[in-house]
């Protein structure tokens, strides 16, 4: 079944530890990408790759990294979490993403974090 | 600057006709997305309109307006299964980044 999956889908963590959500496509997509997702804000865009080795900030990345070291694979890296960080987080992957076509993104379940 | 403007709640009933307005202003513009997502699940694609005009596809159709930043999303027949959040969203040219409206919460009652 063509699916992005992530992992964990619910995490409780305290402040500055450092953690990983891992996110996995099967669908040979190039572009991948991360949100958050906040009541009354909308889905905000943290990072995205259009290809291995290939990323580039959204426009709320301050606090995350992410790393493209394999196509299938796009996890999002929070060095020293903090409270406001808590959110609801999806990836999506898409075939590819050119100035001059489209494609549309195919989301993961979300993972629910709360930082303490 | 970059800002997408939808309702945020719309209430309409079983086999009715409802639509959804959403406004845009992007440094760039290339489409118009409309995402559907039920409460706790993940957004799933609805619709995409790069030109001027209406898409239609079964019960959903969505209209673009290029020159007055405008879009809708038109949803026929309403069903109960039609209560959810509709995202509007705005692909950009020169970059690849997806700009989201806040969404609308639309019930559909009996």
């Amino acid at each position: 079944e063509a699916q992005v999956t992530q992992n964990p889908r619910y995490l409780i963590t305290v402040t500055g530890k450092k953690l990983t959500v891992t996110c996995s496509q099967n669908m040979n997509h190039e572009y991948m990408s991360w949100y958050r997702q906040d009541p009354g804000l909308g889905l905000r865009q943290i990072y995205y790759s259009m290809n291995v080795e290939v990323t580039d900030k959204g426009d709320v990345p301050e606090g995350y990294k992410v790393s493209r070291k394999e196509k299938r694979n796009f996890p999002l890296i929070l060095e020293s979490p903090s409270p406001n960080q808590t959110s609801l987080y999806f990836c999506a992957s898409s075939p590819t993403r050119t100035s001059s076509s489209y494609n549309e993104q195919f989301f993961g379940p979300g993972t629910r974090l709360t930082v303490l | 600057g970059q800002n997408i403007d939808q309702p945020t709640e719309m209430t309409a009933t079983e086999g009715a006709i409802v639509q959804i307005n959403c406004t845009y202003q992007t440094s760039g513009f290339n489409g118009l997305f409309w995402y559907q997502q039920h409460a706790g699940e993940a957004p799933t694609f609805l619709s995409y309109n790069v030109l001027d005009g209406l898409e239609e596809k079964g019960r959903f159709s969505s209209f673009l307006s290029r020159s007055k930043g405008y879009s809708y999303l038109l949803l026929k027949e309403l069903q109960m299964k039609d209560s959810a959040s509709y995202l509007c969203a705005s692909g950009e040219t020169g970059g690849f980044k997806t700009i989201f409206g806040a969404g609308t919460r639309l019930f559909v009652k009996a």
